[in-house]
């Protein structure tokens, strides 16, 4: 497809199981972000990728929190022992050139819910 | 420093009206303001934005007006119709080393009233 496509599109677990969610972005999108967007809450940037490389983490609540990306292309967001409160819609954006000279694509986010 | 701040949380608008949803922030390196629209189970998409060398930008319906003296800008729909009904989400991102960054206001949940 032409879009950004996130899988899974709804993930239900139990607290302390690890997830994996899937970001296939745009061909041709260098840059890939990963969002966190929390009921009633705006969006919480996790982390950006250049290429494969990742030079801001920043966002990523915690050590439980990893992001890889490969062949500059797929992204992988892992959650280790999830929690209550990482319960939340993940949503993950491509872009061609970045924030401040272009567009970011978002797919339509892999909801979480942690029992 | 690198907030932006979205109000109202939640704006109720008849058809027709016109509905604003304002933004501020306090960062003099932001200099790209984009706002996105969302629609309920799809990502946010890019509505229109705005840089600081233009005090209003037009496209059809939707209106960004800029105050860079304030640090205020503002998304006006004229006309708001029920497809408008949305969250409206105002963003900033600055140049430089960090301009890969987009920071995102609280949202703004938006119901046009038939």
């Amino acid at each position: 497809g032409a879009g950004v496509s996130q899988s899974p599109s709804n993930k239900v677990t139990e607290k302390g199981k690890d997830v994996e969610l899937r970001c296939d972005p745009i061909s041709g999108h260098t840059a890939l972000y990963w969002y966190r967007q929390s009921l009633g809450q705006g969006l919480e940037f996790l982390i950006y990728f250049q290429g494969n490389s990742a030079p801001d983490k920043s966002g990523l609540p915690s050590d439980r929190f990893s992001a890889e990306r490969t062949g500059g292309s797929v992204s992988t967001l892992t959650i280790q022992r999830t929690q209550q409160e990482d319960s939340a819609v993940y949503l993950c954006a491509s872009s061609r050139t970045g924030a401040n000279t272009g567009e970011l694509f978002f797919g339509e986010g892999s909801r979480l819910t942690v029992l | 420093q690198q907030q932006v701040k979205q109000s109202p949380q939640s704006l109720i608008v008849q058809k027709g009206g016109i509905s604003i949803i304002n933004c501020a922030y306090e960062n003099t390196a932001f200099d790209y303001f984009p706002w996105y629209q969302q629609f309920p189970g799809k990502g946010p998409a890019l509505l229109i934005a705005i840089r600081p060398d233009v005090s209003e930008k037009k496209e059809g319906r939707f209106t960004i007006s800029f105050n860079k003296s304030a640090k205020q800008f503002s998304l006006h729909i004229m006309d708001s119709q029920p497809g408008d009904s949305a969250t409206y989400f105002c963003a900033a991102s600055m140049k430089g080393g960090s301009s890969y960054k987009l920071i995102f206001g609280s949202g703004t949940r938006l119901l046009v009233r038939p």
